[in-house]
């Protein structure tokens, strides 16, 4: 069945420096791969939509200069969260899907950023 | 701007009782509407998805009813078991592009 794995499964960073995360798709070709924010008590927020091949997408609130992305291919991406501060902290989330019609997302369990 | 609302934030409901999460969205691009379950310290995982050309679908026993002309949609869990005590998120793509998330649904049923 299709996968995904994410790691690290948590981390801490101090204020100021930077933390890379990143997702595996097993099992199937990740065409798109989309990176989410759950900060506390809150929904997921989109960061960015990245799919092979084309450029990717960053929201309002999200930059690449802050949150920059790698999708090098179908299998991996990383994103790392420069320069962290406490309002960074919560949990990251990757989904990916194969393909570009409407298949569903898979979603790793996540990477939870403390920053102190 | 929050595009996929959600009520109630939380819901208490006994054991076998049909718990009714409701959801609603602005873009009527919207076209694929999946639903996703999550427990404390992990990722959401899919639930039961309905397309807008459908205004039911059932699996087990999970029931989507969706309104497209009022935007709006809700899962019914249907003789709910404290194992079903979890977070549950609405999410709205649009024709394979972006996917975004409701506000959530704490669920809780007790024995």
């Amino acid at each position: 069945g299709a996968l995904v794995y994410q790691y690290p499964r948590r981390t801490i960073c101090k204020s100021g420096t930077s933390m890379r995360m990143e997702c595996q798709a097993v099992g199937f070709q990740a065409t798109s791969v989309a990176w989410y924010r759950q900060s506390p008590q809150k929904t997921f927020e989109l960061i960015a939509l990245s799919t092979v091949n084309s450029a990717i997408k960053y929201e309002q609130n999200f930059t690449q200069e802050k949150f920059p992305i790698s999708h090098p291919n179908l299998s991996f991406s990383s994103m790392t969260v420069l320069n962290a501060y406490l309002e960074d902290r919560g949990l990251y989330l990757c989904g990916a899907r194969e393909g570009t019609g409407n298949s569903d997302y898979t979603f790793g369990s996540g990477t939870r950023l403390l920053v102190i | 701007q929050q595009q996929v609302r959600q009520s109630p934030q939380s819901l208490t409901v006994w054991e076998g009782e049909t718990a009714i999460l409701n959801c609603s969205y602005e873009n009527s691009a919207f076209d694929y509407f999946p639903w996703y379950q999550q427990f404390p310290g992990e990722g959401p995982a899919l639930l039961i998805a309905i397309r807008s050309v459908s205004d039911k679908k059932e699996d087990g026993g999970f029931t989507i009813f969706f309104n497209k002309r009022e935007k709006n949609l809700s899962l019914h869990i249907k003789d709910s078991q404290p194992g079903d005590s979890a977070t549950y998120f609405c999410a709205a793509t649009n024709s394979g592009t972006y996917q975004r998330f409701g506000t959530g649904t704490k669920l809780q049923v007790v024995p």
